[in-house]
Parts: structure tokens; C-alpha cells; sequence
């Protein structure tokens, strides 16, 4: 079965409102959490790594003030987008764990209108 | 910039025939690269991984190869069936290290 999970799957907001998707490790406790976006045709970007109770680190080109991501505990995640808007549309894929865990979460599908 | 790439955007092959996908790298550091399936809609699963001490890594019907001088790596998948149709990236990372980098993926359309 799944060992990573989020949540939701799918979710298609209005502009300016913001949408938090979550990423939950099922049966292992996940010290790092990776987030990456896909946009149609493109490689998956890697977004933010963030350690549990520590501040996410980003990468370059990714606003953290817009991207909001919170580890609070070993098996959750969550990613926060701030006032989203239409070109926020994309496919948010998280990762759990470390170089030895190949686990990815399913996705979630953002559509900002 | 790019550090791995799939010059290959899609590939269509005849099930029961050999699939090739091949990916390159820029980064003479990277020590580590992992193969990923993707359905449309879903997160990636893993399908293989090789780290550069090897030149080959086998796992059932998929088997990787590893070309350090050349940096390159291919996947084979032998014999292909009509479920093997998916994207396929591959990416490559330190080993002491946490982060990914993908390429853009090649999408993989065996034909019944």
C-alpha cells in the first residue's frame, strides 16, 4: 500500500484565496520533507526541503513568503499557497524520508481560477 | 539549468520489444541516479536505482546501465508490455545528499 500520502488529490480554488495541501509518511517517521512542482512537460522541480521543527530551506527562484511549508511532526507535512493565483497551477508532488526513500506522494492537482 | 536531461520527450514501441530510454547529466558529482514511473495524475513510484560504483543494475524486466565517461544512463525495458506505458524520468542526486534532480521525463507509449 501507499507509504506517503496527501491530501487533497485535487482542489480548484479562486484567485487570491490560499490552499493548504498536506503530506503524511503512513508507516515511517519522515525527518525531511521534499516538495516539488510539475508543470505540464516539465521535470519536477524541487521546491522546498524542510526538517521536522525546523524552517523549511528553498530554492532559489521559490518565494517563501508565498509557499508556506510547516513539519511539524515526523509523519506531516503541510504546504500552504498564499493567495494563489492562476500561474500557481500546477501539479504539487511531496517526498518523504531521505536518499534511501524513494516514496513519493501521489499529488495533488491545483487549478486556480 | 538543467542538470539532467531527456532529450527523448516520447517513445513509442511495439509490446514485446525492447524499450530504450536514455537520460545524460552535466554534474561529474552525481554518484546516485534512480529511474521513476509516472501515470498522469499520480506521484511518481520508483522503479530502479544504481549507484556509480556499478555500470549495471538488473531488476526483473528492467535493467539500468550506467556510462560514468559518457555521463549517461539508459533504462531497458525487455520485453515491453502495453502497462509500461507511462513517463519515465531519471534523476540523479548525491549519496550524501538529499536532493533529486529530474529530467524532463520521456513518455513511453508501448503499442499492443
Amino acid at each position: 500500500g501507499a507509504v506517503v500520502s496527501q491530501h487533497p488529490s485535487r482542489v480548484i480554488c479562486k484567485s487570491g484565496t490560499s490552499v493548504k495541501i498536506e503530506c503524511r509518511s503512513l508507516d515511517f517517521q519522515a525527518t525531511t520533507m521534499f516538495w516539488y512542482r510539475q508543470f505540464p512537460k516539465q521535470s519536477l522541480m524541487l521546491m522546498a526541503t524542510s526538517n521536522e521543527g525546523s524552517k523549511a530551506t528553498y530554492e532559489q527562484g521559490v518565494e517563501k513568503d508565498k509557499f508556506l511549508i510547516n513539519h511539524a511532526s515526523l509523519t506531516l507535512s503541510t504546504l500552504t499557497v498564499t493567495s494563489a493565483h492562476p500561474e500557481d497551477s500546477s501539479f504539487y508532488i511531496c517526498r518523504a524520508g531521505g536518499t534511501d526513500t524513494q516514496y513519493f506522494g501521489p499529488g495533488t492537482r491545483l487549478t486556480v481560477l | 539549468d538543467q542538470q539532467v536531461k531527456q532529450n527523448s520527450p516520447s517513445l513509442s514501441v511495439q509490446e514485446g520489444r525492447i524499450s530504450i530510454l536514455n537520460c545524460d547529466y552535466t554534474n561529474s558529482m552525481f554518484d546516485y541516479f534512480l529511474w521513476y514511473k509516472k501515470y498522469p495524475a499520480e506521484g511518481p513510484t520508483f522503479l530502479i536505482s544504481i549507484s556509480s560504483i556499478k555500470d549495471k543494475n538488473e531488476d526483473g524486466r528492467f535493467t539500468v546501465f550506467l556510462n560514468k565517461s559518457a555521463k549517461h544512463l539508459s533504462l531497458h525495458i525487455v520485453p515491453s508490455q502495453p502497462g509500461d506505458s507511462a513517463v519515465y524520468f531519471c534523476a540523479a542526486s548525491l549519496l550524501t545528499g538529499n536532493q533529486f534532480y529530474f529530467g524532463t521525463g520521456t513518455s513511453l507509449t508501448v503499442i499492443p
